[in-house]
This record gives structure tokens, C-alpha cells and sequence, in this order.
């Protein structure tokens, strides 16, 4: 039972454009969500993250939006860059639970 | 250094062979986390730690998985008669204190069983 989905394995964006990565979630108990990010043979690197309490968190250029009713959250990249090409993970935790549970992961590619 | 710190890099494996998977977090941390991340997959959580004590070991995969922290400090990950299945990148991670806290990742153990 995948509790955090990211439906898209890969996005490839143009450099200087918005990179907008999704993830949905399916448990209603969840209350704190993060995006982190990883390059090749190095650990996930935490990125933004956000409270159930707020809908939008913004930090340089990157903006992580909440739809609860929709159990549904995005990260934007604006503007996108080449030293963003990684993957991306959503991850979502509740406040009885210490552990983080990840999506599968988004590969972006940010071409020049 | 000054980051989560983990050996070895790289282990191979013969099917029933046991291993140990080091974990050094950043000083002071009080929350330790190990996570098993299979190719194409995002983390998977396999226990957590507060200082010593295990609080959460729900998502260790078999009794042939066991995790401590003697000292609240270094931990090790151990799987004994390792099977195919068990191959995996090993992700350690710490925080200051648990939860709302941002975890820090070390670079992982990819453990290869043949």
C-alpha cells in the first residue's frame, strides 16, 4: 500500500522555465510533508518542507503548495536550473510517528 | 566531519553470509534513523532510535534484521544469512531531536548479495 505517490518517474524541463513536481498522499493523518532531493551516490538532501497547518512555503526559488482536501502537494522550481537536475522525494510524516514515509522518487532534468 | 557518516560504501555479499553496516551521525543528535532504499524505489523506514533505545523497529523485514545504539551515539545495522532480496542501498539519517526536525542522510551502504 504506497501511502505517498509520485506518479511521474521523470520530467524534464527547459532551463530558465518552472519545474513543477506532484505528489499525492492517501493517509489523512499525515500532518508535516517534506521534498528532498538527491544526487547520484549521495544521501537525500532536505529541500523545503511544509505543516499541515499552511497551504503554501515558499524559500528562494523553491515553493511547496498543500491542498488537503486533495491530499495533494507540489513543489515549483522557479526559475529551474541545471544544478537542479536530481531526483526529487516527497515524504510525509505524522506527529505520532517519527518516521518519514517517501514517494518513489521524481528524475528532473533541467536541459540548457 | 561534520556529516552523517556511514561504512562501508560498498559491501558484496554470498547469499547466508551476516553483515554489519556502520552508522556515525552528526555529534549530538539525539534521533537516528536507518532506511532501505531498493533501485528505483524512494527510502523505506526500518527502525528509529532516541539517544539508545530503539523506539521503532515496525519496519524491519525479518528477525534476520537487528539494529542498535549502545551509547546513543555510532549505531549498527546487522543482517544475518543475507538473501538476495536484502540488496539494497542502507540509508542512515539524524536529527537534533525527531519529529519536525529535518533529517540529515549519510551517502548509504549499497549492499550487493550474490
Amino acid at each position: 500500500d504506497q501511502q505517498v505517490k509520485q506518479n511521474s518517474p521523470s520530467l524534464s524541463v527547459q532551463e530558465g522555465r518552472i519545474s513543477i513536481l506532484n505528489c499525492d498522499y492517501t493517509n489523512s493523518m499525515f500532518d508535516y510533508f517534506l521534498w528532498y532531493k538527491k544526487y547520484p551516490a549521495e544521501g537525500p538532501t532536505f529541500l523545503i518542507s511544509i505543516s499541515s497547518i499552511k497551504d503554501k512555503n515558499e524559500d528562494g526559488r523553491f515553493t511547496v503548495f498543500l491542498n488537503k482536501s486533495a491530499k495533494h502537494l507540489s513543489l515549483h522550481i522557479v526559475p529551474s536550473q541545471p544544478g537542479d537536475s536530481a531526483v526529487y522525494f516527497c515524504a510525509a510524516s505524522n506527529q505520532g510517528a517519527q518516521k518519514l514515509v517517501f514517494g518513489q522518487g521524481t528524475r528532473l532534468t533541467i536541459n540548457p | 566531519g561534520a556529516g552523517v557518516s556511514q561504512s562501508p560504501r560498498y559491501k558484496v555479499a554470498k547469499r547466508g553470509q551476516d553483515v554489519a553496516l556502520r552508522c556515525d551521525p552528526i555529534s549530538g543528535h539525539v534521533s537516528l534513523f536507518w532506511y532501505q532504499q531498493a533501485l528505483g524505489q524512494g527510502p523505506e523506514f526500518l527502525t528509529y532510535f532516541q539517544n539508545e533505545a530503539q523506539l521503532d523497529k515496525s519496519g524491519l523485514p525479518s528477525d534476520r534484521f537487528f539494529a542498535e545504539r549502545p551509547e546513543g551515539s555510532v549505531s549498527t545495522l546487522k543482517i544475518q544469512r543475507t538473501q538476495q532480496e536484502d540488496s539494497a542501498v542502507y540509508l542512515c539519517a539524524s536529527s537534533q531531536r525527531g519529529f519536525g526536525e529535518k533529517l540529515f542522510f549519510g551517502s548509504g551502504t549499497q549492499l550487493s548479495v550474490l
